[in-house]
């Protein structure tokens, strides 16, 4: 079965630090892959996602992220953090890949929060 | 279009009520999902369904059910609220095609007392 660790429930940066959250997965299959970000209050926005093809995907907000086969890495980063990238991020694996018979669930990470000082 | 619409935001309940949370989506998607976030845990599945007629079990279904009789429409019941069920519930879609991703709703914050 699929399952997601995220390393680090709070991580803290200083503005314009490098941001960097770490993602595992554990997948039989071939995996699509997702960071959501969640702001106080608010549900879950799609970040990016990685389903096949070019393996450093690019999001909003400039994030970006690699998917590593060999590492069952999907971790998520960008060059320079800003206030308003404090939040919580979710990382997920659809249980669809290319196999037939999933109903495309997705599973989560524990999350990771993020605060960003000045 | 509106994506995905949650009512209500806020409700406190007390232990043995029932109550229906309400999910809609504009999007004719055909996937539907209800989820609960807990501090610390993450978002764990309660139900899903992959069309109008058909509904599954989650990760933690217990205490819940689901129907899906249209596609626009996925409502959760708490058939006799504990306060274990105190938590913020999330309903989600997707067009369960290419990529699978999924949109969210605002979220629904239940007490229960």
């Amino acid at each position: 079965a699929q399952s997601v660790t995220q390393l680090g429930s709070h991580v803290s940066v200083s503005e314009g630090a490098l941001v960097l959250l770490r993602c595992n997965y554990s997948s039989s299959v071939p995996p699509y892959l997702f960071w959501y970000v969640q702001y106080p209050n608010q549900g879950l926005q799609l970040l990016l996602k990685y389903t096949t093809g070019a393996t450093l995907v690019k999001g909003i907000n400039g994030f970006e992220a690699e998917f590593k086969k060999s590492e069952t890495s999907f971790h998520l980063t960008k060059p320079s953090a800003h206030m308003s990238d404090a939040a919580e991020y979710f990382c997920a694996v659809s249980d669809y890949g290319n196999y037939g018979g999933s109903q495309g669930n997705l599973i989560f990470g524990k999350g990771t929060k993020l605060s960003v000082k000045p | 279009n509106a994506g995905v619409t949650q009512t209500p935001k806020f409700q406190v309940l007390k232990t043995g009520q029932s109550m229906t949370l309400q999910c809609a989506q504009d999007m004719n998607h055909e996937y539907m999902s209800w989820y609960r976030q807990d501090p610390g845990m993450g978002l764990r599945l309660i139900h899903y369904s992959v069309g109008a007629g058909i509904t599954d079990q989650g990760e933690v279904p217990n205490g819940y059910n689901v129907s899906r009789s249209t596609t626009e429409d996925f409502p959760l019941r708490l058939l006799s609220a504990a306060p274990s069920q105190t938590s913020v519930y999330f309903c989600a879609s997707s067009p369960r095609t290419v990529t699978y991703e999924q949109y969210f709703g605002p979220g629904t914050r239940l007490t229960v007392t």
